[in-house]
């Protein structure tokens, strides 16, 4: 699996854009990058998964360059609610061959923590 | 749908100890996977399930650990004699046969505490 940097830890504060970069120098030609959130007590929460250009869901919006060498995970308009740990995953999403297994791959992830 | 649930959720227990975790993943998921978090550390892959086939047991730190999924169902974690070293918390997640690495669904973990 290819490995991931991420910043240890990020500050902000309530309203503000939040923007946090994973670097996979390695990536794969079938590697998707996922991203993960995890609050205090509580397991990691699948937050934006993509492959290139840009995703966007409800929550996220995930920027991946052409070379896919990094992609950054943005949050708009963070509130007090939305500090948390958040994990760069990289792997393959196809289904494992005989033999093989993908499994979800944690780093030490970005310590994000909103101020009011 | 009920997510993937963890019994129990704080388990504190003596050194020599026998404690069993318990899974319920999310009903149709065929893909079990077992993760710890000591403290400060980051969240280590334990093993995998696929069914009720270990798939993946390459994390599992010694043989003092023992995990089980029935009927490819509920899965079990034990740990006996438990060690000082295995404290922490215990994660279990699934996800849906064929999807693979897209979407594993967490539970909320097991605080396990041996003195």
């Amino acid at each position: 699996l290819a490995k991931t940097t991420q910043p240890i830890s990020m500050d902000s504060y309530e309203g503000q854009e939040v923007n946090i970069t994973c670097s996979h120098n390695n990536i794969a030609t079938n590697d998707y990058i996922t991203w993960y959130q995890q609050f205090p007590s509580q397991g990691p929460r699948f937050i934006i998964q993509g492959y290139k250009t840009k995703v966007t869901n409800e929550v996220a919006s995930l920027f991946i360059p052409a070379d896919r060498k990094s992609s950054t995970l943005s949050l708009p308009r963070v509130s007090l609610s939305d500090t948390a740990v958040y994990y760069c995953l990289v792997g393959d999403r196809e289904r494992p061959k005989s033999g093989g297994s993908y499994i979800p791959t944690f780093g030490r992830g970005t310590s994000l923590i909103v101020h009011p | 749908e009920a997510g993937v649930t963890q019994f129990p959720s704080h388990s504190v227990i003596e050194k020599g100890q026998t404690v069993t975790l318990r899974c319920d993943p999310i009903s149709g998921h065929d893909n079990l996977y077992w993760y710890r978090r000591v403290m400060g550390k980051e969240i280590k892959f334990l093993l995998h399930f696929v069914k009720e086939s270990k798939q993946d047991e390459s994390g599992m730190p010694n043989n003092r650990f023992l995990a089980e999924r029935t009927g490819g169902t509920y899965s079990t974690l034990k740990v006996q004699p438990a060690e000082l070293e295995d404290s922490g918390v215990y994660f279990c997640a699934s996800s849906q046969d064929g999807v693979g690495y897209t979407e594993a669904f967490f539970g909320q973990g097991t605080r396990l505490t041996v003195v």
